[in-house]
């Protein structure tokens, strides 16, 4: 069974500060995409990066994914209170016929205080 | 563009009773998925139609959902008869036919069964 860890699960910092998500697996994923989820909301697509060892900046958000393609990082610079949400990733698997079956992780909750 | 429309944004049912989800997809996006988050747990695949057929149901739980795309335009998702373990929150999610860059979700539908 195809796992993805995300962590921490919740993280709670001052406006300004740096932070990093992580999302690890031990399976290869043909895509890591990142979404953000506010409350009574579904989740909002963020970035997808499908090569090993890419690096996506969207602002402050920078995205890694792993060179073997197994894990994935999320990097905010300098968080402000409006980046306060729920931060998933979620793996794309490999394989025809499967493609749209999305693993996510559990999510990570992020609180920036000002 | 209008959104993927999720319908009710809310249930309410008694063990035992049907409930049927509508999901009306992004105008022209051929794959369909639905998700499903059960509390405290991650969001996990049920099923992607591309068009009206069935691509991958791997993920439906059990014989009591059953999943429809007449038409290939909105989809259900029934479930009969609802038992306690079925509450969570029912994401749909669409995309163009050819994408592997990530969905569109809608804002779910939260099941709750008592």
């Amino acid at each position: 069974t195809q796992l993805l860890e995300q962590s921490p699960q919740f993280l709670s910092i001052q406006e300004g500060e740096n932070l990093t998500v992580y999302c690890n697996s031990s399976s290869v994923f043909s895509s890591l995409q990142w979404y953000r989820q506010e409350p009574g909301e579904g989740p909002v697509l963020l970035v997808t990066v499908v090569t090993g060892g890419e690096v996506k900046k969207l602002k402050r958000l920078t995205f890694q994914f792993g060179d073997a393609r197994k894990d994935s990082s999320l990097h905010i610079t300098a968080a402000q209170p409006g980046d306060t949400g729920l931060y998933l990733c979620a793996g794309g698997r490999a394989g025809r016929g499967s493609q749209g079956n999305l693993i996510f992780g559990k999510g990570t909750k992020l609180s920036v205080k000002p | 563009e209008a959104g993927v429309t999720q319908f009710p944004s809310h249930s309410v049912i008694e063990k035992g009773q049907t409930v049927t989800l509508r999901c009306d997809p992004i105008s022209g996006h051929d794959n369909l998925y639905w998700y499903r988050r059960v509390m405290g747990k991650e969001i996990k695949f049920l099923l992607h139609f591309v068009k009206e057929s069935k691509q991958d149901e791997s993920g439906m739980p059990n014989n009591r959902f059953l999943a429809e795309r007449t038409g290939g335009t909105y989809s259900t998702l029934k479930v009969q008869p609802a038992e306690l373990e079925d509450s969570g929150v029912y994401f749909c999610a669409s995309s163009p036919i050819s994408s592997g860059q990530g969905y569109t979700f809608g804002s779910g539908t939260r099941l709750t069964v008592v």
